[in-house]
């Protein structure tokens, strides 16, 4: 069965420094999300994109963030200078069409010291 | 936005018992998903449920979307069932956006033998 994956499981990084968390979403998707959930907390929505462009993002996707999909099978958020607060899991998600189920990956557990 | 509340917050069970959990919402859905946390973090679909009932083993969930609520049903509770279930639900009203998913605080479950 078709599943998102993502790597790696755990970064650990210093404040300051820049991470990449990777995901390969269902191939026939077309839709693709990520999510965070700080720990303890509800998981919460970052960005959404679509047709090689950002379709909708939250208030915490501020400008340290970015997406990309640098081919056709990868999809990417790198965070450019991590504060301890972005300390959290974050979930990277697809879907066929927008309205559809999403399919989580299993996240990546991002520590910031 | 839209609001997703969970009930109840926390719920202690013997294994073997019957369990039901509640999801509101504040608006008309087009997608509404259940989700079970593992202890290891990692988000497991359930149902896309955003009208009707799905039963699944031992597991259903029944949304009624006139009345804005979802139901998830757990029989014959086992220890492994414990972990945070979410409920999460995309808005009618995103238009031509993605259609996120805003999720609940959760329901955690623990099951004692």
């Amino acid at each position: 069965e078709p599943e998102v994956t993502q790597t790696p499981s755990h970064q650990v990084t210093q404040m300051g420094q820049e991470v990449i968390l990777r995901c390969v979403p269902i191939s026939n998707h077309l839709y693709f999300y990520w999510y965070r959930q700080i720990l303890g907390q509800k998981v919460e929505f970052l960005v959404s994109f679509y047709n090689n462009e950002i379709s909708e993002k939250s208030e915490i996707f501020d400008d340290q963030f970015s997406v990309e999909r640098p081919d056709g099978s990868n999809f990417t958020l790198k965070i450019r200078s991590t504060k301890l607060e972005d300390s959290a899991m974050y979930f990277c998600a697809s879907s066929e069409t927008r309205g559809n189920e999403q399919f989580f990956g299993p996240g990546t557990r991002l520590t910031v010291l | 936005g839209i609001q997703v509340e969970q009930s109840p917050p926390d719920l202690i069970l013997q294994e073997g018992a019957n369990s039901t959990l509640r999801c509101n919402f504040s608006d008309s859905v087009n997608n509404l998903q259940w989700f079970h946390q593992n202890p290891w973090g990692q988000l497991i679909n359930l149902f896309y449920i955003p009208s009707g009932t799905k039963q699944n083993g031992r597991l259903s969930a029944t949304t009624v979307a006139t009345e804005r609520y979802s139901l998830l049903y757990i029989s014959s509770s086992q220890t492994t069932d414990s972990g945070v279930y979410f409920c999460a639900v995309a808005a009618v009203y995103s238009g031509a956006g993605s259609y996120q998913l805003t999720f609940g605080k959760g329901t955690k479950l623990s099951v004692i033998p």
